[in-house]
């Protein structure tokens, strides 16, 4: 079936070091893969996207990789700050004919100071 | 932000009652949809518009049902609300279609005692 698989369902760091949340999905059509943060009681902001002809895309300290062979994308937060923490959703287009956004379950990130 | 206003933002009701949630967009985005959100399961497709009286079902379409008669407004209405369809209810626009970046609005909180 059509799913994405998203792994670990929490991280905890401390505030300078690195992050990292994998994706893996099913559907080997999937061309558009895009990352949302969602803080407490508002609605998933899109950081980061990439598309299936490139195998990794920068902004500042985010980073997002995508291995198209295995299936699965990865989000990279560098230098990790108390206001990284939130949860995390990745998101996979997926069907024939009109393409739908599949969301893995989350990560819940905490940074600590 | 996108302008997207959703509405109420929280509402508590009863089994068995009508309810309708709208979201209104000042993008102008051709593409509409009503996702649905609960512990464990990420964000799950309900409904999507691809433009005025257009529209289709997305994976969990079962107890709603949505019309589009303007582009800036998109409304999901639960017929005889069940306590299963307790959940976050995020609407979201995109400029064309379903792998295309898309954007969320704040969500409405709704509880079915």
């Amino acid at each position: 079936g059509e799913n994405v698989e998203q792994h670990p369902s929490t991280l905890s760091v401390q505030e300078g070091d690195s992050a990292v949340i994998k994706c893996t999905y099913s559907d080997s059509a999937s061309n558009y893969f895009p990352w949302y943060k969602q803080e407490l009681g508002k609605g998933p902001q899109l950081i980061i996207d990439i598309r299936s002809n490139v195998g990794e895309k920068k902004d500042q300290r985010i980073a997002v990789t995508l291995n198209k062979t295995a299936k699965h994308f990865s989000l990279h937060i560098t230098e990790t700050q108390p206001e990284d923490s939130a949860v995390y959703f990745c998101a996979a287009s997926m069907g024939t004919g009109f393409q739908k956004l599949v969301f893995g379950t989350g990560t819940r990130l905490l940074v600590s100071p | 932000d996108a302008g997207i206003t959703q509405s109420p933002r929280h509402k508590v009701t009863e089994t068995g009652t009508p309810v309708t949630l709208r979201c209104h967009q000042t993008e102008n985005h051709r593409y509409m949809y009503w996702y649905r959100q609960d512990p464990g399961h990420g964000l799950r497709l309900i409904h999507y518009s691809y433009g005025v009286k257009d529209t289709d079902k997305g994976e969990v379409s079962d107890g709603y049902s949505v019309s589009r008669s303007k582009t800036e407004d998109f409304l999901l209405t639960l017929e005889s609300a069940t306590s299963s369809q307790t959940s976050v209810y995020f609407c979201a626009i995109s400029e064309s279609g379903g792998n295309q970046p898309q954007h969320f609005g704040d969500g409405t909180r709704l509880s079915i005692l």
